[in-house]
């Protein structure tokens, strides 16, 4: 199947700080990638949809200036989690859609944020 | 929003079948019904996907009913590495993608 992957894997800042997340797809172009957060013993829970060369979606109750997205190229989306705080601190995995050979969704391995 | 319902956790001998049942009485015509499992602290793993006949690859068995309104995941044979949640969701490849709280299967010695 195809790839996706996120870097980095895990991260620790200081609150205030921001945060940049990666998610690349490795052997397939998405156009589409959807961004997720998930709390300890909870679903993932869909906070954007990012869009190749247009502004992301955002699900309702997720803030988009605290949450910046961008999908500058149909291999690579960026999570930007500004000025974090510890209430941030989640497991954060992207998502690409491939449509073609696969007709599914890969998932990343995931980015564990930590704000202290 | 998550268009599915499933069981909150069950319980498999090793060895043995694990049938993992989803609710989706709600599916539209154009939606496939797809199933991915999490084992802890990774990333959704893709399992299985269908339309509406019944599926088999070398991890699962999916079988559907024929109103579409429910499906049932099979796992032959379970193993102690197959303890996970597991998550079941209709897509039909445009729209988002959403979770439901899954199943959490839990594989006994």
């Amino acid at each position: 199947g195809a790839v996706v992957s996120q870097h980095p894997s895990r991260v620790i800042c200081k609150s205030g700080t921001s945060v940049k997340i990666e998610c690349r797809s490795l052997d397939f172009q998405a156009t589409t990638m959807f961004w997720y957060r998930q709390f300890p013993k909870q679903s993932l829970m869909l906070m954007a949809t990012s869009n190749e060369g247009s502004k992301a979606t955002y699900e309702q109750g997720v803030e988009k200036d605290k949450f910046l997205i961008n999908h500058a190229s149909l291999t690579l989306s960026t999570l930007t989690v500004t000025s974090a705080h510890p209430e941030d601190s989640s497991f954060y995995i992207c998502s690409a859609r491939e449509v073609v050979l696969y007709n599914e969704q890969f998932f990343g391995p995931g980015t564990r944020l930590t704000v202290l | 929003d998550a268009k599915t319902t499933q069981p909150p956790s069950m319980d498999c001998a090793e060895g043995r079948a694990a049938n993992l049942p989803c609710n989706h009485s709600t599916i539209s015509g154009n939606e496939y019904v797809y199933w991915y499992r999490q084992i802890h602290s990774q990333g959704p793993q893709y399992i299985i996907h269908g339309l509406k006949n019944n599926e088999t690859n070398e991890m699962a068995s999916l079988i559907i009913t024929e109103d579409r309104k429910s499906s049932t995941l099979i796992l032959p044979h379970a193993t102690l590495r197959d303890t996970a949640v597991y998550y079941c969701i209709v897509w039909n490849n445009f729209n988002k993608f959403y979770f439901g709280s899954g199943t959490k299967l839990n594989v006994k010695p």
